[in-house]
């Protein structure tokens, strides 16, 4: 029941875009990203609730679709600040709030 | 606001002995979850408390348990430490908005 994300890592140069996918193979509520740097605490991006939504924080943006019971994790121009281990976390019908359950992570590397 | 808060930051302990961590939540939010990381396992949840009841439990032995006060604050215990335990602990609070995370407690069990 943990979601799988894709790819297991990435290497950018800085201005390039990378897609990050997380699938579930359970009927999704919600869907959370989260970005963890080396040595800290995971910190949160968006959460994006059924309905298909998008949404977007700085030039760091999302999408959920319901149906697939998929989510993807759109980086656009990455900056040397977006390295880092991306994580999805995910809230499904048969569970129960306050339960996250985590995909084994992204880790993405934005070189100069 | 104030954050999450953990203490301690960093604990070492040895194989059979016990230990109690601390989390308190962000001010106004009652609900705290815990999750255990590890490189190989990535983010695993141990447990969840609103409002002083446990809500929620992970796929962990019994040896790890926890509670939560009537101020929201929360302790998670492990009993009879195994080498396997040494982890990152990290609580979180307001899963609603979107989590924030403690800075975490690095447990090293020797």
């Amino acid at each position: 029941q943990q979601p799988v994300q894709s790819p297991q890592a990435v290497i950018l140069r800085e201005g390039e875009d990378a897609v990050i996918n997380c699938s579930s193979s359970k009927a999704l509520y919600s869907v959370h990203w989260y970005r963890q740097k080396h040595g800290e605490a995971p910190v949160f991006l968006m959460i994006l609730l059924k309905g298909g939504e998008q949404k977007g924080h700085d030039k760091i943006s999302a999408s959920f679709n319901e149906k697939k019971q998929q989510s993807s994790l759109y980086l656009t121009a990455s900056q040397l600040s977006y390295s880092g281990t991306y994580f999805c976390g995910t809230e499904d019908y048969g569970g129960s709030q306050g339960n996250l359950i985590f995909g084994k992570g992204t880790k993405l590397s934005v070189k100069p | 606001k104030a954050g999450v808060t953990q203490t301690p930051r960093y604990l070492i302990k040895t194989r059979g002995q016990q230990v109690t961590l601390s989390c308190s939540p962000i001010s106004g939010h009652r609900s705290v979850s815990w999750y255990q990381q590890t490189p190989g396992q990535g983010l695993q949840f141990l447990f969840e408390y609103f409002s002083e009841t446990q809500r929620n439990k992970g796929n962990f032995p019994g040896r790890f348990s926890g509670r939560q006060f009537s101020n929201s604050r929360s302790e998670m215990n492990v009993s009879t430490l195994e080498l396997g335990d040494s982890a990152l602990y990290l609580c979180a609070s307001g899963v609603n908005y979107g989590y924030t995370f403690g800075s975490g407690t690095r447990l090293t069990v020797v």
